[in-house]
């Protein structure tokens, strides 16, 4: 079964710094590009960044750009988001996401965690 | 960016009732969008990707159409658990964007 558990949220002040992690289980990690994902008490879904299976290719919203870091270790299956300079307006709920029901296919987010709150409030 | 429109950003229909999403792409996306259902609560689910492919074990009262800057997700038989939040999400380009959302309920 595949898992994906979010942690390291929390409350931070304003300019402050984050790291979140993604543990995955019941796949195999490296194969699949991964993804955060956020979304602001009562708003929409915000993408935020992904990166490839080994990752040597990254992208960031613009949003984020400068300020918010993902990468990867796949001998720990575990995904990661840097975040500094945090902004009031970055409190969401962060979630980790798997792209494509298999490896190979581009499909969208069929398995999503349960999220971790970031909230940025002095 | 590719931006994501999605109409009506609300919408109450009948237990019953075939219910219309619509999501418009800024430019051109050929079948790239993803439909995603996320319940009050809840973790969004996927429901249909490729436009309109319906993931596995979605019901078949939902479906997808569409393909270049225009798309619709339909609810065939409006059923009391369909009430959640719809989203659009383009994967055509990163950022993968994601519409503003439609929330549906009943009357």
């Amino acid at each position: 079964e595949v898992q994906l558990v979010e942690s390291g949220g929390g409350l931070v002040q304003p300019g402050g710094s984050l790291r979140l992690s993604c543990a995955a289980s019941g796949f195999t990690f490296s194969n699949y590009w991964m993804s955060w994902v956020r979304q602001a008490p009562g708003k929409g879904l915000d993408w935020v960044a992904n990166i490839k299976q080994d990752g040597s290719e990254k992208y960031h919203v613009d949003s984020v750009k400068g300020r918010f870091t993902i990468s990867r270790d796949n001998a720990k299956n575990s995904l990661y988001l840097q975040m500094n300079s945090l902004r009031v307006e970055d409190t969401a709920v962060y979630y980790c996401a798997r792209w494509g029901r298999e490896y190979y296919d581009s499909s969208g987010y069929p398995y999503w965690g349960q999220g971790t709150l970031v909230t940025v409030s002095s | 960016d590719i931006q994501m429109t999605q109409s009506p950003s609300s919408l109450s229909a009948s237990v019953g009732d075939r219910v219309t999403v619509t999501c418009r792409a800024s430019q051109g996306i050929d079948n790239y969008l993803a439909w995603y259902q996320q319940r009050p609560g809840r973790v969004p689910k996927l429901l249909i990707f490729a436009a309109s492919t319906l993931q596995s074990g979605v019901p078949s009262r939902f479906s997808g159409s569409g393909s270049g800057t225009l798309f619709t997700l339909t609810i065939s038989t409006l059923q009391p658990e369909d009430v959640a939040t719809y989203y659009c999400q383009n994967y055509k380009s990163a950022p993968y964007t994601f519409g503003q959302g439609t929330k549906l309920e009943i009357k």
